[in-house]
């Protein structure tokens, strides 16, 4: 089955404390993205990944470091978290790439993290 | 990318189709509409996109006006399990940044 694949899902942390949540996907997806989505913000994108070892900053990217060493993954980490980063946590990716455009996202289920 | 105007909300009875209004009106000639729904704190899921003709998959079908300045999302047999908040989204097909972004949307509540 195709799909994307995030660990953990639920996540309670304390300030300062490195975490790291895996991203996987299962399509062959050259692009790969994190967002972040909170109550009245919306979605909003954090890093993407065109392709293996190429990544970009979104719009809110401070505070995150991500790598793409694989194809496949895309873990995002966080190195100091802070209470402002509790959120709800999505990966996605998609097909096309610079041969040609793309027209779906597929997102993971989500992590919910805490930082207290 | 254009702006979308949707209903806040609607309902639907289960097992009937479910018609969900979007406003593009400032919509350019490269910009497709994209539909994606998100079940509560589940992660979105792409339904349908088109730019000029009406299309159709197996989840739903997508109906643009001439003018492409509004669409209809059709969920032809509505379940309860497609209770859910639905966004129209009105970009251009890129090869980028690709961000999505997401307004207040419609939340469409199935009832049984």
């Amino acid at each position: 089955e195709a799909q994307v694949t995030q660990n953990p899902r639920y996540l309670i942390t304390v300030t300062g404390k490195k975490l790291t949540v895996t991203c996987s996907q299962n399509m062959n997806h050259e692009y790969m993205s994190w967002y972040r989505q909170d109550p009245g913000l919306g979605l909003r994108q954090i890093y993407y990944s065109m392709n293996v070892e190429v990544t970009d900053k979104g719009d809110v990217p401070e505070g995150y470091k991500v790598s793409r060493k694989e194809k496949r993954n895309f873990p995002l980490i966080l190195e100091s978290p802070s209470p402002n980063q509790t959120s709800l946590y999505f990966c996605a990716s998609s097909g096309g790439g610079l041969a040609g455009p793309s027209y779906e996202q597929y997102f993971g289920p989500g992590t919910r993290l805490t930082v207290t | 990318d254009a702006k979308t105007t949707q209903p806040p909300s609607m309902d639907c009875a289960e097992g009937r189709a479910a018609n969900l209004p979007c406003n593009h009106s400032t919509i350019s000639g490269n910009e497709y509409v994209y539909w994606y729904r998100q079940i509560h704190s589940q992660g979105p899921q792409y339904i349908i996109h088109g730019l000029k003709n009406n299309e159709t998959n197996e989840m739903a079908s997508l109906i643009i006006t001439e003018d492409r300045k509004s669409s209809t999302l059709i969920l032809p047999h509505a379940t309860l399990r497609d209770t859910a908040v639905y966004y129209c989204i009105v970009r251009v097909a890129d090869t980028g940044r690709r961000a999505l972004t997401f307004g207040s949307g419609t939340r469409l509540q199935v009832q049984p």
